[in-house]
């Protein structure tokens, strides 16, 4: 099945720096891409999700790029604010077994004032 | 919208007892899914759903059952409590498959003692 590797697992940064997730995934096959932030004592929620057909996808300060051939993707969070600060997951699944995602361990950000 | 709501918050089990954790969504999604988030480990799916009467092992199954009598509901049950199944479980749900992004619930928070 499909692995997806997450990091780093913790990361600090000072606000208004930039941050930067990395994941790695397992399966060429793997065409959709989501990152879920989970803030404490809550359920994850979608903040971007890229597909394969597309390079980098932007929403305001958050960007998300993919390179299939090396099968990574990242994260980028730029101007962080102190709402920033959660767990952020990657995953990755497979549209012929398009119910199943796969999802990293999680990063925890933290935006120090 | 409530959106998906689960229940209990919290439960503490002795081992060997059972118990069913309840999730209820008011979204008409199709698609169910429940989840299992343990420290350092990411969301790991322990059982999904495509529609009412039928449903689908995940990666990590064992020692859970559950049922989708309705498009609303969709509960997992945990027969034989054991200390391996203390973790944070999630249920979601997606319109369907795909692209689809999963709507989570809150959370409940099991212990086995």
């Amino acid at each position: 099945g499909e692995n997806v590797e997450q990091h780093p697992s913790t990361l600090s940064v000072q606000e208004g720096d930039s941050a930067v997730i990395k994941c790695t995934y397992s399966d060429s096959a793997s065409n959709y891409f989501p990152w879920y932030k989970q803030e404490l004592g809550k359920g994850p929620q979608l903040i971007i999700d890229i597909r394969s057909n597309v390079g980098e996808k932007k929403d305001q300060r958050i960007a998300v790029t993919l390179n299939k051939t090396a099968k990574h993707f990242s994260l980028h969070i730029t101007e962080t604010q102190p709402e920033d600060s959660a767990v952020y997951f990657c995953a990755a699944s497979i549209s012929s077994n398009d119910y199943k995602l796969s999802f990293g361990a999680g990063t925890t950000v933290t935006v120090r004032a | 919208n409530a959106g998906v709501t689960q229940t209990p918050k919290f439960r503490i089990l002795k081992i060997g007892q059972s118990m069913t954790l309840q999730c209820t969504q008011d979204m008409n999604h199709n698609y169910m899914y429940w989840y299992r988030q343990d420290p350092g480990m990411g969301l790991k799916l322990i059982y999904y759903s495509v529609g009412a009467g039928i449903t689908d092992k995940g990666e990590v199954p064992n020692g859970y059952n559950v049922s989708r009598s309705t498009t609303e509901d969709f509960p997992l049950r945990l027969e034989l409590a054991a200390p391996s199944q203390t973790s944070v479980y999630f249920c979601a749900s997606s319109l369907a498959g795909g692209y689809n992004e999963q709507f989570f619930g809150p959370g409940t928070r099991l212990t086995v003692l």
